[in-house]
């Protein structure tokens, strides 16, 4: 069983730059969920994509957007970069059903560090 | 405003000492919760998730207990270990089960040898 990897692990940009981070999902793992995590704070929930769709975003503004692929994994584009910006971008798989019965634990890859100057 | 708490912020204990981590939360109408541990730059492994019916759930050293009514859940690591060393995070599902959960900010143990 493959678990969610994460690329790049490192990636440094400047402001007003794009970015695109990638994730594998878990196999048999059909719904990728993407949270921010700044220096030490908890985990914040930016989207999550099921079958392709997005389904359910946090509190984020619009330049944070997202990709599901047919093999499900994903892409997290994030336009016009911020200072702010600079996190641990975590991904986390989970469900071979539908969303809204899930009752496995969320299965999370190392994450990419971004650094925004 | 569905918010989840964890008190102390750091915590550390000689090697050997039992020891509880607390998780508080606002909001009773919790799908399920789940403890997860973090190593410094790495991400998240889940340790335990109960479920909305559940009271507790073990494994290993590991007890973790849920009181819906209350808004509270703990983490009760038997014998400590340096190894157990991280950052220990709790997440509340308030969405029904879709899993878009919640953090709290965590709690950092370290184990002394």
């Amino acid at each position: 069983e493959t678990g969610v990897t994460q690329s790049p692990t490192h990636l440094i940009k400047t402001r007003g730059q794009q970015v695109t981070l990638r994730c594998s999902s878990q196999s048999g793992h059909n719904t990728v969920s993407w949270y921010q995590q700044a220096l030490g704070q908890g985990p914040q929930f930016i989207f999550q994509y099921y079958r392709e769709e997005e389904n359910g975003r946090g509190n984020f503004p619009p330049r944070f957007s997202g990709l599901q692929f047919p093999n499900y994994s994903s892409e997290l584009n994030v336009n016009a970069l911020e200072l702010d910006d600079s996190a641990l971008y975590l991904c986390a798989s989970s469900g071979t059903g539908q969303p809204s019965s899930y009752n496995s634990p969320l299965h999370f890859g190392n994450g990419t560090r971004l650094t925004v100057t | 405003k569905q918010e989840v708490t964890q008190i102390p912020a750091a915590l550390s204990v000689p090697e050997g000492e039992n020891l509880v981590l607390n998780c508080s939360f606002t909001d009773s109408a919790i799908y399920n919760l789940q403890w997860f541990r973090q190593d410094p730059g790495k991400g998240l492994t889940s340790l335990l998730l109960i479920q909305s019916s559940q009271r507790e759930q073990t494994s290993g050293r590991l007890n973790a207990s849920l009181d819906k009514s209350s808004g509270r859940s703990t983490l009760y690591i038997a014998a400590s270990q340096p190894g157990d060393s991280a950052t220990y995070l709790c997440a509340v599902d308030f969405s029904g089960g879709y899993q878009k959960v919640t953090f709290g900010t965590g709690t950092k143990l370290q184990v002394i040898p």
